[in-house]
């Protein structure tokens, strides 16, 4: 089944400690995204990937990082949350078709995120 | 940044009703895309425009681009339970091929 997956979807930690979110594809897409969703906000994204080692800022970079050493992942990475991070995050990806606009996205579940 | 401005925020309605939600830009967008994301889930495509004045339906949802390019309008027409959930408007920023922006959503909740 063409799915992106994201683990874990469930997690509470405490300021500081480094966490990874990871991300997974298996439809061959080279583009892929993060996204923060926080009531009334939407979906803020963080940073994107328009394919294998390179990555671009979103939004709302700050407090995070990212890596694209190969096609299907794309973890997302915490070096030393904060409380202000607690959010829903949502990975996407898709195909990269130029000249065809805007590419339909597949998201995640979601990972929910608690920093204490 | 650019961004996209959604309306209403939220909708409370009886089951049956149609719904309408807009979504406006300051700049021209040349493609619209109206997600759904169902509680606990992430969102999933309604509908994709990709010319202005189009307007294309999936069942009982049609939308819209509109023809300044600067909008885009969703329909939902005899609305049921499952309707419930965020509608989201997202198009790609500055003309770019790959990145998409999202409007901040529309709340839409059903009455039985």
């Amino acid at each position: 089944e063409a799915q992106v997956t994201q683990n874990p979807r469930y997690l509470i930690t405490v300021t500081g400690k480094k966490l990874t979110v990871t991300c997974s594809q298996n439809m061959n897409h080279e583009y892929m995204s993060w996204y923060r969703q926080d009531p009334g906000l939407g979906l803020r994204q963080i940073y994107y990937s328009m394919n294998v080692e390179v990555t671009d800022k979103g939004d709302v970079p700050e407090g995070y990082k990212v890596s694209r050493k190969e096609k299907r992942n794309f973890p997302l990475i915490l070096e030393s949350p904060s409380p202000n991070q607690t959010s829903l995050y949502f990975c996407a990806s898709s195909f990269v078709v130029w000249g065809a606009g805007a590419n339909v996205l597949t998201f995640g579940a979601g990972s929910r995120l608690t920093v204490l | 940044g650019q961004q996209l401005n959604q309306s209403p925020q939220s909708m409370f309605i009886q089951e049956g009703e149609d719904v309408s939600m807009n979504c406006t830009s300051s700049s021209i967008f040349n493609t619209w895309l109206w997600y759904k994301q169902d509680p606990g889930e992430g969102p999933v495509l309604l509908i994709a425009l990709y010319k202005a004045g189009e307007l294309t339906s999936n069942g009982r949802l049609t939308a819209q681009f509109g023809i300044t390019r600067k909008d885009s309008f969703l329909n939902i027409s005899a609305s049921i339970p499952s309707d419930v959930g965020i509608y989201f408007c997202a198009g790609p920023p500055g003309g770019s091929q790959g990145n998409l922006i999202f409007g901040k959503g529309t709340k839409l909740s059903v009455k039985p």
